[in-house]
């Protein structure tokens, strides 16, 4: 698999505020995926990037894969308490996706 | 309702019992996969079964055992393991475009 390392590891956020989480990797990537987790939960898919410089959006979730495809992000505009969980960001070959560490993202109301 | 059913949910086991996490996809997915999440750990892939072939095996230990008797079936058979293998262990299924659809997961507890 293809190794991506993700930062921030925790994130304290008031809600309101905006959040962002960040993946890396030294080599390039053929694509990226980007995982949610509640609490107690289990990973549920948000979205796969495959082009270079590729930009997509869920509602507050903006999505970016970087022109080299080495890097990703995805930020949260205006967070809510419902935001709270780990996103992991993944990527690798056929079948064979590795996952980052996860950014657990904390909501202070 | 995630199309990926797991059971059981939560599982007590001693060190020298002989147990089985079941998997079953309702997704029509070619690939299935075991993954090992720990408390202080990033996701561990354990096994992948594409079309019912294991084609990924990660250095996991023998005392795990998987089967794919079908595309939709997935176990992993569990004996004589050791408390560091207490975890929730994921299964989860994939089509060809290559995400993964997690089940809820079996919390495993060894004694």
């Amino acid at each position: 698999g293809q190794q991506v390392m993700q930062i921030p590891q925790y994130q304290h956020v008031q809600e309101g505020e905006d959040f962002t989480t960040y993946c890396n990797s030294s080599t390039t990537l053929s694509n990226i995926q980007w995982y949610k987790q509640r609490p107690g939960g289990h990973p549920v898919f948000l979205i796969q990037l495959v082009k270079s410089g590729e930009v997509k959006k869920q509602k507050r979730l903006t999505f970016q894969f970087g022109e080299a495809k080495k890097n990703s992000s995805l930020h949260i505009t205006a967070t809510q308490t419902t935001d709270v969980g780990t996103y992991f960001c993944a990527s690798g070959g056929s079948y064979i996706p590795t996952f980052g560490r996860g950014t657990s993202l904390i909501v202070h109301p | 309702e995630t199309g990926v059913t797991q059971t059981p949910r939560h599982l007590v086991m001693g060190m020298t019992n002989k147990k089985s996490l079941k998997c079953e996809q309702h997704l029509g997915h070619n690939a299935m996969y075991w993954y090992k999440q720990s408390a202080k750990k990033p996701l561990e892939l354990m096994f992948v079964y594409s079309l019912e072939e294991r084609v990924e095996n990660n250095s996991v230990p023998s005392r795990f055992s998987p089967e794919c008797p079908n595309s939709s079936h997935l176990f992993l058979h569990l004996h004589t393991l050791q408390p560091e293998d207490s975890a929730l262990y994921l299964c989860a299924s994939s089509p060809q475009t290559g995400e993964l659809f997690f089940g809820e997961g079996s919390r495993l507890t060894v004694l």
